[in-house]
């Protein structure tokens, strides 16, 4: 799986837009990039992935660069209970025996 | 999505002896993962268990040391064996499913162990 760079924590206001950026330069044509956060205490849980064009669902939006070297992952209007360690995790489409290499990810606190 | 629950949710446990952590899932699912998180650090992955064939370890985990389960498709258990200070983790499991061309991992709450 291509590495990840992310930063180790970021603050954001109640109500806004938290923006977190995620470099991954090395990352191949058939990788995909995956958001998960972790909630304290309790186990990771899947926001949203994408391969090339932009996605959104009901949680988060995820906005991938034209040559797929970083990403950004939006919520778009945040809540206290968005705090959460938020992971970028690149890797192969799956449906074999690879487990996800977890990186430090973001520590995202959100400010009342 | 797949809903994954695990027992114990936590415990304390002396050295020397080993503790059974048993994942249940409510749908059948061909691989389930089995991660260990350190304290105040991410997750690493342990071993992937395939129902009817032995588990795939990752570098630095051996099987005697945590040997794995998976008699059906719908439960696994993971061991940790004569334990020390240094397995005080939480032991997650996980499952993948299929959505929109590609897998999610789908985690249990976890089974928080402390060993004195």
């Amino acid at each position: 799986d291509a590495k990840t760079t992310q930063p180790p924590s970021m603050d954001c206001a109640e109500g806004r837009a938290a923006n977190l950026p995620c470099n991954h330069s090395t990352i191949s044509g058939n990788e995909y990039v995956y958001w998960y956060r972790q909630i304290h205490s309790q186990g990771p849980q899947y926001i949203i992935h994408g391969l090339k064009n932009n996605e959104t669902n009901e949680m988060a939006s995820l906005i991938i660069t034209e040559d797929r070297k970083s990403s950004t992952l939006i919520l778009p209007h945040a809540t206290l209970r968005d705090t959460a360690v938020y992971y970028c995790i690149v890797r192969s489409p799956g449906g074999g025996a690879d487990g996800l290499t977890f990186g430090k990810g973001t520590h995202l606190i959100i400010q009342p | 999505s797949a809903v994954i629950s695990q027992k114990p949710s936590r415990d304390i446990c002396q050295r020397g002896t080993s503790l059974t952590i048993q994942c249940q899932v409510d749908s059948q699912v061909t691989m389930m993962f089995w991660y260990r998180q350190q304290p105040g650090q991410s997750l690493t992955l342990i071993a992937t268990a395939n129902q009817g064939s032995e588990a795939t370890y990752e570098s630095g985990f051996v099987i005697d040391k945590f040997p794995i389960s998976r008699p059906n498709l719908t439960f696994s258990t993971l061991t940790v064996s004569n334990m020390s200070p240094e397995d005080s983790s939480i032991y997650l499991c996980s499952v993948e499913d299929q959505a929109r061309g590609a897998y999610e991992q789908y985690f249990g709450p976890g089974t928080r162990l402390t060993v004195t």
